[in-house]
Formats: C-alpha cells, structure tokens, sequence
C-alpha cells in the first residue's frame, strides 16, 4: 500500500487561507465510497491530533476554522484565518480495501 | 477522559526485540481497537497494525507482517507491540492511538522512543 499524495509543503500569510490536498485510489479515498479519510496535525515534539475526521468532520474543541472534503480520489483540508499556531505538519489517513490504514506522505504548513 | 500511557526510551542491538506498552484508561479498554503508528527521524507517519482489544484479532501493515506482533492484556488494559530482526532503519518513535471509530486515531500515547544500534 503506497502513501497518500500530499504537498511536501503550503505556506500563507496570517488571515489567509490555504489548503492541502491528499490523493489516493479506488482502493482507499475513494473506497466503496464511504468518506474514511481523517487528518492530524503535528507539532515538533508531540503527538498527532485528530482535527478532522470522516472526511469532513470536526471533533470536539478544534476550531471551525479547519474544514476537509472530497472529490474523487482527493481529499483536501482547508485553514481558513491562518494564524501562528497552525504552523505544523499535517498528515492525511485513510481506511484502505485490505482493512489496513494509511498516512499521507505528509505537509508542512508555514506561516509567513 | 482517555489516557494512553506508553513505556520508555528503549536501546537495542541489530537483530534484537523490542517491546513497546501502551496503558489505557478513561474507557472500556476492549471496546475500542489500537493502533500502531511510528515516525522515523524527519520523517512522516507509517501505521504498522491494529489489535482488536476485546477478540485479540490483528491486521498488520505487509511491511511488517513477518516481524511484528499485537497483543494485549485485558485484566490491566494494556496493549503492547513486539518488533523482531531490529535494525537500524526500525529506529523511531512508535505511538500507540485508539478512538472510538476503528478508522480514525482520537487519542494518542506520548510515544516511545526506539533506537537500535551497535
């Protein structure tokens, strides 16, 4: 199973928007057409966290201003109101055909 | 609220095994599944398996199917990870993550850190 596709990296200026996109096949994003894609950001040091899960939606407490979707083979997450703390990576994740997960080859997002 | 404690920093030989803990609290240990996920120096994420807490069943990554083992320990919600023929490209920093949808990682473990050299 090969990684998802991502940007190596985005970079935006305070207030803007950015968004990072993340393609796969029929044998995952797109997979039976069920919306199993999520995405985590990651901060040097730490953990992943959840922002984004089933495609398009928010887990408690992240800010509305991360929003994801999907077209076709590509899922994308999009940072609406850049501000300093968003600088981090983000991975996508996707369920795939053979019962297994896998990441995207992940983006690092700058914040100008 | 969910907790997932992991075991130390761990040093190994090429060619040894290691063992990584993963204690879980705030949730009943075997209704959720979790998962294995592990960075490599400047590098991304890679998932590795997952161990379903409550029959004991895996999937693993093909990658590592032949060197990796799930397991866990309902009587102390534990859930560990063995990596057999370490070398040094297994050098990393393994976490373990769980949630309540098998597909989606909510909750993490601070991670262990692995490294195998001579």
């Amino acid at each position: 199973q090969s990684a998802l596709t991502q940007p190596a990296s985005v970079s935006g200026s305070p207030g803007q928007s950015i968004t990072i996109s993340c393609t796969g096949s029929s044998s995952d994003v797109t997979i039976y057409n069920y919306n199993y894609v999520s995405w985590y950001q990651q901060h040097p040091g730490k953990a992943p966290k959840l922002m984004i899960y089933e495609v398009t939606n928010r887990p408690s407490g992240v800010s509305n201003r991360f929003s994801g979707s999907k077209s076709g083979n590509t899922a994308s997450l999009t940072i609406s109101g850049l501000q300093a703390e968003d600088e981090a990576d983000y991975y996508c994740s996707s369920y795939t055909s053979s019962s297994t997960q896998v990441f995207g080859t992940g983006t690092k997002v700058t914040v100008l | 609220q969910v907790h997932l404690v992991q075991s130390g920093t761990e040093v190994k030989k090429p060619g040894a095994s290691v063992k990584v803990s993963c204690k879980a609290s705030g949730y009943t240990f075997t209704a959720y599944y979790v998962h294995w996920v592990r960075q490599a120096p400047g590098q991304g994420l890679e998932w590795m398996g997952w161990i379903n807490c409550n029959s004991g069943g895996t999937v693993y990554a093909q990658k590592f199917q032949d060197r990796v083992t799930m397991t866990r320990d309902t009587s102390i919600s534990t859930a560990y990870m063995e990596l057999n023929s370490l070398t040094s490209d297994d050098t990393a920093v393994y976490y373990c993550a769980t949630g309540p949808l098998i597909v989606t990682f909510d909750y993490w473990g601070q991670g262990t850190q692995v490294t195998v050299s001579s």
